[in-house]
Parts: structure tokens; sequence; C-alpha cells
């Protein structure tokens, strides 16, 4: 099984310019989600789906869109990149609810100039 | 607000038992997972507290008390491959996960 698969896995951006990270998953999962995992801070979650068409903000969702049009994709959009986004991007899927463990793809290592 | 307090290092030696701990604050508890990452890659799940008490999972456990606050993870019998940084994350609603910082374990010989 794949799992998990995130692209790119390496991104550099100039400021202002927009970019998708793409996210996919082959188990089936209802619940994906997105964070960002800086130095010292720790994952944060930016935007989370419950299901396919349903998304909802998280803990650090502003600069960042998401949608859910199947249950396989979870994009991440940033809309006009800034240095402050520079982080690497890991997607995450569960088989529910939050209760259940969490699948993480590999992460995307995104540097914003 | 919410807020996870967890040490930021640790060193142990082979063979040995290393507990580390994590404190949170949260409203809207609804469990506490502990999560494995090792340097350059993604988290994988370790373990996950709902109920006041011990889980034990081969050389890990888990600890749980939600009238403190508290959180513990046990590991036994360490091995090199154990240095990793451990992820204390509260689950609150039914959704919102909320990491503390990581603690990074150094396993020596």
């Amino acid at each position: 099984n794949a799992g998990v698969t995130q692209t790119p896995k390496f991104q550099v951006l100039k400021t202002g310019q927009s970019m998708t990270l793409q996210c996919a998953q082959d188990m089936n999962h209802e619940y994906m989600s997105w964070y960002r995992q800086d130095p010292g801070m720790g994952l944060r979650l930016i935007h989370y789906s419950v299901g396919a068409g349903i998304t909802d903000q998280g803990e650090v969702p502003n600069g960042y869109n998401v949608s859910r049009s199947t249950t396989e994709d979870f994009p991440l959009r940033l809309l006009s990149a800034a240095p402050s986004q520079t982080s690497v991007y890991f997607c995450a899927s569960s088989y529910g609810q939050g209760t259940e463990p969490q699948h993480f793809g590999d992460g995307t290592r995104l540097s914003i100039l | 607000g919410q807020n996870i307090d967890q040490p930021t290092e640790m060193t142990a030696t082979e063979g040995a038992i290393v507990q580390i701990n994590c404190t949170y604050q949260t409203s809207g508890f609804n469990g506490l997972f502990w999560y494995q990452q090792h340097a350059g890659e993604a988290p994988t799940f370790l373990s996950y507290n709902v109920l006041d008490g011990l889980e034990e999972k081969g050389r890990f456990s888990s600890f749980l008390s939600r009238s403190k606050g508290y959180s513990y993870l046990l590991l036994k019998e360490l091995q090199m491959k154990d240095s990793a940084s451990y992820l204390c994350a509260a689950l609150t609603g039914a959704n919102n996960l909320f990491f503390g910082t990581g603690t990074r374990l150094t396993v020596i010989p």
C-alpha cells in the first residue's frame, strides 16, 4: 500500500507566488488533515476534513485554502506565498474522527524566498 | 488556550528505561496521543489514552491521569533505534489535535 502520498517533496518559491501541495491516500480514510512543523513549535493543524465536501479550519488557517472533492485527495493551496510560510508540511489521514491514529505522509519541505 | 509541556531533550543509555513526561491544559479534552518521529521523517503512531491508567504495548507503555492533566511514555530495554523525537498530542473536541514541541531522546551505548 502507498498509504499517504505527498508531492512535491521539496519546493522553493518566491514571495507572492501561489502553489498547491498535493496529498492523496489509498486507505479509504474519511478524515484528512494538514499540519505545518516549525523548529521549536511542534506540529500545528492548518485545515482538516471529515469527509468529501466538508472542510474546517484548524489552529493556523490564514493564508491557506483546502478543498475535498474526493475521499482520496486533499490539496493545500498557498494563495500568495510569504516567507513566514517556510516550513515542513505534513498531510495525515485516519479511518474516522480524531480518536483514530493518524497516518502521516513523508512531508513537503517548502522554502519561500 | 491550549498548552502542552514536555522536556526538550533527554539522554538515556542503551538497555535502560526512560520516562518522558507530558503535562497539558486544554479545553474539551478527548484523549492523549504519543507519536514517534525520527529526524527527517514523518511521525508514526505509538499510543492513545482516553481513560486513566496504564496501557502497555511491547516495550512501550503510556499512562494518563485526566485529573492531573498528566501523561507519560515509558520506554523499556532501550535500543539505539529509539533515538527520535517523541510528540505528545492532546485531542480537543472531535477533531482538533494539539501537539507539544516534542522531546528529543538520544540513546547512547
